[in-house]
């Protein structure tokens, strides 16, 4: 059963926009949530952060959200640059060290120029 | 400073064979952990190791195994292959512990036929 889901398996968004990518888990144990970027046959690279006692967490252009009681967390690229464009995957786990976490299916987004 | 290495790039096997993967983690980093990434399943954990002990194993059938050596190199093991093996292997290094540190590899492409 997959306990993170990102039910939009692509994204396209012009340059300059805003890129938002959603996530939904159902365990509502999980209290640590992460963004990873993957580019083709390259290995993914941790993006952004979140950890349950906050709502939202920046990092300059990218902002992760977080809706503890509707199990949902989003990924705000703004403006989006083609550079960006990559699959995006979220992860979430019951705490941030010595633990199993979940990843869902990710989301390609493209970035047109 | 290198990244995480994977040997090899590209694997093809035959149903009930087995197969080892190996994975160089970033000099200095102790933690190990591995991940299968499929299209439909995305990534998921199959365990980690860390220290040469294995802290925490994934959802995954006794044919998937591994070990770390002292160096912290680390080996994963599939036996009697089946189809849906199929899918890229990630290794993923941390210094200690807490995913928003970890460094993935470019991973293994196993494809059995």
């Amino acid at each position: 059963d997959q306990q993170v889901k990102q039910n939009s398996p692509s994204l396209s968004v012009q340059e300059g926009r805003i890129s938002i990518l959603n996530c939904d888990y159902t365990n509502s144990m999980f209290d640590y949530f992460l963004w990873y970027k993957k580019y083709p046959a390259e290995g993914p690279t941790f993006l952004i952060s979140i950890s349950s006692i906050k709502d939202k967490n920046e990092d300059g252009r990218f902002t992760v959200f977080l809706n503890k009681s509707a199990k949902h967390l989003s990924l705000h690229i703004v403006p989006s640059q083609p550079g960006d464009s990559a699959v995006y995957f979220c992860a979430a786990s019951v705490g941030n060290t010595g633990n199993q976490f979940y990843f869902g299916t990710g989301t390609s987004l493209t970035v047109i120029p | 400073k290198a990244g995480v290495t994977q040997t090899p790039r590209y694997l093809i096997k035959t149903r009930g064979q087995q197969v080892t993967l190996s994975c160089s983690p970033i000099s200095g980093h102790r933690s190990v952990s591995w991940y299968q990434q499929t299209p439909g399943q995305g990534l998921q954990f199959l365990f980690e190791y860390f220290s040469e002990t294995q802290r925490n194993k994934g959802n995954f059938p006794g044919r998937f195994s591994g070990r770390q050596f002292s160096n912290s190199r680390s080996e994963m093991n599939v036996s009697t292959l089946e189809l849906g093996d199929s899918a890229l292997y990630l290794c993923a290094s941390s210094l200690v512990a807490g995913f928003d540190e970890q460094y993935f590899g470019p991973g293994t492409r196993l494809t059995v036929t």
